[in-house]
């Protein structure tokens, strides 16, 4: 089964301080990594992916295959960045791309 | 911009009634998919489509099912509303192309008394 653990239901970082917001997963085959971001009242929507190698509002993630990571990093927090955060594993399949989540972190950043 | 919208914010129910939630994305998308959003278990797929009338099962299809007779809409259904099934429903859409981004509705908030 395809599984998705990202270990912090809750962190706080003060602006400034640097954030790592922790995702492991455990998927047979070669994956594709997603981080979702859901700022408040708003819709979830995608933040960045493995694939791009993109950096998107300060944040990066690089996929450690050999710890089965995709740990999503930001050198300087914002109070903006204070949100509920998802990763997600996509799978393939000949019944269309499945996706699988993890239970969320609810950042916040503290002025 | 691609839009997925769902057909209620709130809603509340009885137990035993009959509940329809609808998505509607206006991007060609091939997939679909229902998830419910619970605090402290994330975002967990009860179902999803690939293509119009074929269906899939997720992680938690029982109670729900669901329904794609065009492409553009994807119903979820609970054939007899009980009160663990109040929660956020999320419907989202995306190409069937690896790696490609899903795009989230709003959300409708069930509430089941």
């Amino acid at each position: 089964a395809q599984r998705v653990t990202q270990p912090e239901k809750l962190l706080s970082v003060f602006k400034g301080a640097p954030v790592e917001l922790k995702c492991n997963y455990s998927y047979s085959g070669s994956p594709e990594l997603f981080w979702y971001v859901q700022y408040s009242r708003q819709r979830l929507q995608l933040l960045l992916r493995h694939i791009s190698r993109e950096s998107i509002k300060g944040f990066t993630a690089d996929l450690n295959k050999g710890e089965t990571s995709f740990h999503l990093k930001k050198p300087f927090a914002q109070e903006e960045d204070s949100a509920m955060y998802y990763c997600a594993v996509e799978t393939e399949a000949n019944t269309g791309n499945q996706f699988y989540f993890g239970t969320g972190t609810s950042l916040t950043v503290i002025p | 911009d691609v839009k997925v919208t769902q057909s209620s914010r709130y809603l509340v129910k009885r137990t035993g009634e009959k509940v329809f939630l609808e998505c509607v994305q206006d991007m060609d998308h091939e997939n679909m998919f229902w998830y419910r959003q619970d605090p402290g278990l994330g975002l967990r797929l009860i179902y999803f489509s690939y293509d119009v009338k074929m269906k899939e099962k997720g992680d938690i299809p029982e109670g729900y099912s669901v329904s794609r007779e065009k492409k553009e809409r994807f119903s979820l259904i609970l054939e007899s509303a009980s009160t663990n099934q109040t929660s956020m429903y999320l419907c989202a859409s995306s190409l069937w192309v690896r790696s490609y981004e899903q795009y989230f509705g709003p959300g409708t908030r069930l509430t089941v008394t």
